[in-house]
């Protein structure tokens, strides 16, 4: 069955580079997604990359994406305290409703 | 309007109470969904629908559940004789059908549900 997961926390110092990964198991899927959730709010999309892309940057932002292993990483450079968040890898098919979100890493930047 | 509202954003109530919730998508989306989020875990699909027609429901929309779009603009969530077990926040998203299809969802804040 189609199943994302991810690592549950992170813990990185004010200024270092994070790197979040997630695995997904949906060949077909065609887009894949990071979300940002902040404390009481609902997920924003931060990024995200086409399936035949390798990789994509997008300002502090940079996603990683292997095909053969169905690994997808995002790196955020100078990581500040207010990227302090869960963050959601997600897949889906365009054209379809079907969004397969992962299990979220909580991400804590220590000042 | 300048995103997804969801009302109430807070839901305290007794096990076996009908409770309802109202989501308002951004105006020019004609794709709506509902996802329910427990603590820990990533939001999970309950129904999908374009405009008005509810075009799938997951298999965790138990009887109890009915989504309705009814004029396909805003939507409703109503859970009947609440569980201990349907606490959890009630996410709402949208999508347009047109334009520049990333596939991305705008997700409104979520509605908490409580059952006591």
């Amino acid at each position: 069955g189609e199943d994302v997961e991810q690592s549950l926390f992170l813990s990185v110092r004010e200024g270092d580079s994070s790197v979040i990964n997630c695995t997904y198991t949906d060949s077909s899927s065609t887009y894949l997604y990071w979300y940002k959730q902040e404390p009481g709010a609902g997920l924003q999309l931060l990024t995200y990359i086409f399936s035949n892309m390798d990789m994509k940057q997008d300002q502090r932002l940079t996603v990683l994406l292997n095909k053969k292993d169905k690994h997808l990483s995002l790196r955020i450079a100078d990581t500040q305290t207010g990227d302090s968040a869960i963050y959601f890898c997600a897949e889906s098919t365009p054209g379809t409703y079907k969004y397969i979100f992962g299990t979220g890493t909580r991400l804590k930047v220590l000042a | 309007d300048t995103g997804v509202s969801q009302n109430p954003r807070h839901k305290i109530t007794k096990r076996g109470q009908n409770v309802t919730f109202r989501c308002d998508p951004i105006s020019e989306h004609n794709r709506l969904y509902w996802y329910r989020q427990t603590l820990g875990q990533g939001p999970e699909f309950l129904t999908y629908f374009q405009n008005e027609a509810q075009l799938e429901k997951s298999r965790l929309l138990s009887d109890r559940f009915s989504a309705e779009r009814p004029k396909g603009s805003f939507s409703t969530l109503e859970i009947q004789r609440t569980e201990q077990g349907d606490s959890a926040m009630y996410l709402c998203a949208s999508s347009p059908r047109t334009g520049p299809n990333t596939g991305e969802l705008f997700f409104g804040e979520g509605s908490r549900l409580t059952v006591l």
